[in-house]
């Protein structure tokens, strides 16, 4: 069974600052990995999608890589803003069982201006 | 283009009753999945339609039940309402079954049950 894992749960940091979040799967047969951005209360919005051929994918200040053999991703944020504030989500599309993703707790971030 | 949208946003229900929530996908996402998510905790998956068929059943009761229409979009039926059934409800679509393309979630629709 697929589990995937967040840390930290949550990260207070000023702002500017880069920063890391990671993501692990104890199950290496994937498809994908997805990040998302989850305000408080609201739904999910897809930050980046790494296909499981893939290394890594960027998107403005958002960089996200995978590690498929060792079940580990990051996703790196450059120069943190108040905006950025949010909890984030790491999803896995796995290969095994019949769900479509399976997410971790997420990472709650805070960037103090 | 519309992303996917989901309603109710909000509703209150008391313990016992049944509750109908309702998606529609992005135009031409062929796959519907819906999660709940309590608070603090990450989504969990309920159901995946493809092509108005079942795909995929998470570990929920038997009082959760859901369907897809010709035009794609999705209703979630829950039956004697509990209180723990109390969370944000999520809809995704994607373009292809299980989790092979990008999905896309709705704003949610948060159920309270007193």
């Amino acid at each position: 069974k697929q589990e995937v894992t967040q840390i930290p749960a949550a990260l207070s940091v000023p702002e500017g600052e880069n920063l890391v979040l990671n993501c692990s799967f104890t199950d290496s047969a994937i498809y994908n990995l997805q990040w998302f951005r989850q305000d408080p209360g609201k739904g999910l919005t897809s930050l980046l999608l790494i296909q499981s051929s893939q290394r890594e994918q960027t998107s403005g200040r958002l960089n996200a890589s995978l590690d498929k053999s060792s079940g580990r991703s990051t996703l790196y944020i450059a120069a943190s803003q108040p905006g950025d504030s949010a909890t984030y989500l790491c999803a896995v599309g796995s290969l095994s069982g019949n769900t479509p993703l399976v997410f971790g707790k997420g990472t709650r971030l805070s960037v103090i201006a | 283009d519309a992303g996917v949208t989901q309603s109710p946003t909000h509703l209150i229900k008391t313990r016992g009753q049944q509750v109908t929530l309702r998606c529609s996908p992005i135009s031409g996402h062929k796959s519907v999945s819906w999660y709940q998510q309590v608070l603090g905790q990450g989504p969990q998956f309920i159901f995946q339609y493809y092509e108005k068929e079942e795909r995929g059943r998470g570990n929920f009761p038997d009082r959760f039940s859901a369907r897809q229409f010709p035009n794609y979009s999705s209703e979630l039926n829950v039956n004697a309402l509990l209180l723990g059934d109390s969370a944000l409800y999520l809809c995704a679509s994607s373009l292809q079954d299980r989790g092979l393309t990008e999905a896309f979630f709705g704003q949610g629709t948060r159920l309270t049950v007193v």
